[in-house]
């Protein structure tokens, strides 16, 4: 069983609908969680950095965790065709950790 | 702002040539990673280092070396080149990691085809 799971997608939605984009994971010891966008050809760019559970939230951005059900979660609210990417979750257990990556989701919004 | 570049954002080489990727940060970070990224298996960690001529092996050391003479530069070598190597390598840079808002930096990335 891979650390952290994500479905790869593809997800396509209209312009202006809710997003919701989820990451699994196994080890309970993890405690920071990111989500990075990555845009075709470019490098990945960090868009959401939380510490344990509970909601964070940045514009039209929401990240969630849920360490009871090992479970985050990336809602974009109004998406425009400019959120379309691929995103990707990332965890670590502590500071002097390494950065275990998702697979990443590839989102298309559709104007 | 925060810049990281890396040498050659296309690269094709032939199966058995010497490929050297070289990343460099401009924020005086002393963490620096090398990934690959392959559709479906997502970021692989090859090598990072976290200081100055230090280095350590990531998950998937094999067929690679790396070096950092420098704070700034660290270089990825692939000494004799195979097609299962053909991936999109991406350069990664961090601060301290007591930092507890520490994230990494990527680069654009470094495509290579091994024909």
């Amino acid at each position: 069983q891979k650390e952290v799971e994500q479905d790869p997608g593809p997800l396509s939605v209209p312009e202006g609908a809710i997003v919701s984009l989820n990451c699994t994971y196994s080890n309970s010891a993890f405690q920071y969680f990111m989500w990075y966008r990555q845009y075709s050809r470019k490098g990945p760019e960090l868009l959401m950095y939380t510490y344990s559970s509970g909601n964070k939230e940045d514009g039209r951005f929401t990240a969630q965790v849920d360490k009871s059900s090992k479970y985050i979660s990336l809602f974009i609210r109004d998406s425009q065709p400019s959120d379309s990417a691929t995103y990707l979750c990332a965890m670590i257990k502590t500071s002097y950790d390494k950065v275990i990556f998702g697979p990443g989701t590839s989102l298309s919004v559709i104007p | 702002d925060v810049k990281v570049t890396q040498s050659s954002r296309y690269l094709v080489k032939r199966t058995g040539e010497k490929v050297f990727l070289e990343c460099v940060q401009d924020m005086d970070h002393e963490n620096m990673f090398w990934y690959r990224q392959d559709p479906g298996l997502g970021l692989r960690l090859i090598y990072f280092s976290y200081d100055v001529k230090m280095k350590e092996k990531g998950d998937i050391p094999e067929g690679y070396s790396v070096s950092r003479e420098k704070k700034e530069r660290f270089s990825l070598i692939l000494e004799s080149t195979s097609t299962n190597q053909t991936s999109m390598y991406l350069c990664a840079s961090s601060p301290p990691l007591t930092s507890r808002t520490d994230t990494q930096y990527f680069g654009p990335g470094t495509r290579l085809t091994v024909l």
